[in-house]
């Protein structure tokens, strides 16, 4: 099936740790995204690639890292520099280009324990 | 600066109600694009249907319908007749410019959650 898929579904992590979010899309898009979402604050976006090896930060990046080594790959690292990284956790992917719609992955949850 | 807005953050109707979701945005950009997305209780979001500036043209989906009104900055979005399937927090966004010609980057509204009564 085409899509994007993220994993882990739930994640849990000890203060301290680095954890990394998984995300691959096999529609050949160009454009891939990483969004947080917090209880009544919609989304933020936290890193975006264009294409292969090039990515730009977006509007809450501190505390995270991401590598864009395949087109179809776009992993997110949650450090233990990021102070509050327990939130849901959205991978998208898109054509880029002129208004081309963002597709999402159906999520990962990370708590901090 | 680009801002989405909300004003409802719950909504609560009756199955068969008609229901309106608005939208009102702000942005600078001569063009941009409108979204809006579902979020059922399993966490994705699923596109329901993307509006460019130039089009102002309404649009009907079955039971779904979209308002654009660029002279109030709105994008409405009504639901006709609605059913317990719709119950979801229900997003809009505004698609900005990444760089060069690029409008990926989305601003959210902070949503609305619709629930739809039997």
């Amino acid at each position: 099936d085409g899509g994007i898929t993220q994993s882990p579904k739930y994640l849990f992590r000890k203060e301290g740790q680095n954890v990394t979010l998984s995300c691959e899309q096999n529609l050949n898009h160009d454009a891939m995204y990483w969004y947080r979402q917090d209880p009544g604050q919609g989304l933020r976006l936290i890193y975006y690639s264009q294409i292969v090896n090039d990515f730009q930060k977006g509007d809450i990046a501190e505390g995270y890292s991401v590598s864009r080594e395949k087109k179809e790959s776009f992993p997110l690292t949650v450090t233990s520099a990021q102070k509050n990284p327990t939130a849901f956790y959205l991978c998208a992917s898109s054509n880029g280009g002129s208004g081309n719609t963002i597709y999402f992955g159906e999520g990962s949850w990370l708590t901090v324990v | 600066a680009q801002k989405v807005t909300q004003a409802q953050t719950e909504i609560s109707v009756v199955e068969k109600e008609d229901v309106t979701l608005d939208c009102v945005y702000e942005t600078r950009d001569t063009t941009y694009y409108l979204f809006w997305y579902k979020q059922p209780p399993s966490g994705e979001l699923v596109f329901l249907i993307r509006r460019n500036s130039f089009d102002e043209q309404n649009e009907i989906s079955g039971r779904y319908s979209w308002n654009f009104q660029k002279s109030t900055s709105s994008f409405n979005f009504t639901i006709t007749a609605s059913q317990v399937v719709d119950s979801a927090v229900y997003f809009c966004a505004l698609s900005g410019k990444m760089g060069g010609t690029s409008y990926g980057k989305l601003t959210f509204g902070q949503g609305t959650i619709l629930t739809v009564h039997p």
